[in-house]
C-alpha cells in the first residue's frame, strides 16, 4: 500500500474549517483514500473515504486533486470535541485489506 | 450502528504472567479482526490478522509464540499476552471487518491498556 505524508500538528479555532492535508504521490490506481481519526485513548474512528472523486458526509469532505497524489479532509466548522490524531491511510478496495496507519496530524481545536 | 467492544478496558498484571484480552463484534459477525499495538504518543501498529477458523497472521517482528491470538467464532477473538514484561504494558486494539457489508468498513474497538509491572 501506498505511503502518506502528513503535517504532524495543526491548530483550528473553534466554528472555523479545518483542513488537513494529505500527500500520497505513490497511490496507485485501485487505492482508496480513508481517513480515520482517533481521540486521546479511543479506538480510532471511520471518517470518510474516496477514490477519485470528491465525497462528503455528515462528518467532512474529503477532495482529492486530479492526479490522485493527494487530498485534504475538511471539516467545515470544526468543534472542541474535533480534537484527535488524524490519520490518512492508502489502501486497497478488498475489505480483508490491513489499514497501516502513519503517524498522522494531531489536530488541536481553539476555543 | 456497528459495534466493537474489548474486555477489560485496563488490566494490570504481574510480570511472568499472562494475560488475555477479548475483541467482540456485537452486532455483526467478523470473518476478519486484526491486532493493533499503541504505545504512548505514537501511532498504532498492526500486529496480525485474525481470521476464523485458521491460523492468524503476523506482521514481520511479531512473536507469534508470545502473542497468541484465537479467532474461534465470527464474533470473538482473543490475544493473549504470554510471560508478559513490562516493555509489553501498551495499549491494545482491536478492529473487525463485517462479514457481509460494504467493503471499506472497518470497526475498531475502544482498546485495552495493559500495564506490566
Amino acid at each position: 500500500d501506498a505511503k502518506t505524508t502528513q503535517p504532524p500538528s495543526m491548530d483550528c479555532a473553534e466554528g472555523r474549517a479545518a483542513n488537513l492535508p494529505c500527500n500520497h504521490s505513490t497511490i496507485s490506481g485501485n487505492e482508496y483514500v480513508y481517513w480515520y481519526r482517533q481521540i486521546h485513548s479511543q479506538g480510532p474512528q471511520y471518517i470518510i473515504h474516496g477514490l477519485k472523486n470528491n465525497e462528503t458526509n455528515e462528518m467532512a469532505s474529503l477532495i482529492i486533486t486530479e492526479d490522485r497524489k493527494s487530498s485534504t479532509l475538511i471539516l467545515p466548522h470544526a468543534t472542541l470535541r474535533d480534537t484527535a490524531v488524524y490519520y490518512c491511510i492508502v489502501r486497497g478496495s478488498s475489505n480483508t485489506g490491513k489499514l497501516i496507519f502513519g503517524q498522522g496530524t494531531t489536530l488541536q481545536v481553539k476555543p | 450502528g456497528a459495534v466493537v467492544s474489548q474486555h477489560p478496558s485496563r488490566v494490570i498484571c504481574k510480570s511472568g504472567t499472562s494475560v488475555k484480552i477479548e475483541c467482540r463484534s456485537l452486532d455483526f459477525q467478523a470473518t476478519t479482526m486484526f491486532w493493533y499495538r499503541q504505545f504512548p504518543k505514537q501511532s498504532l501498529m498492526l500486529m496480525a490478522t485474525s481470521n476464523e477458523g485458521s491460523k492468524a497472521t503476523y506482521e514481520q517482528g511479531v512473536e507469534k509464540d508470545k502473542f497468541l491470538i484465537n479467532h474461534a467464532s465470527l464474533t470473538l477473538s482473543t490475544l493473549t499476552v504470554t510471560s508478559a514484561h513490562p516493555e509489553d504494558s501498551s495499549f491494545y486494539i482491536c478492529s473487525a471487518v463485517p462479514t457481509s457489508g460494504f467493503s471499506y468498513e472497518q470497526y475498531f474497538g475502544p482498546g485495552t491498556r495493559l500495564t506490566v509491572t
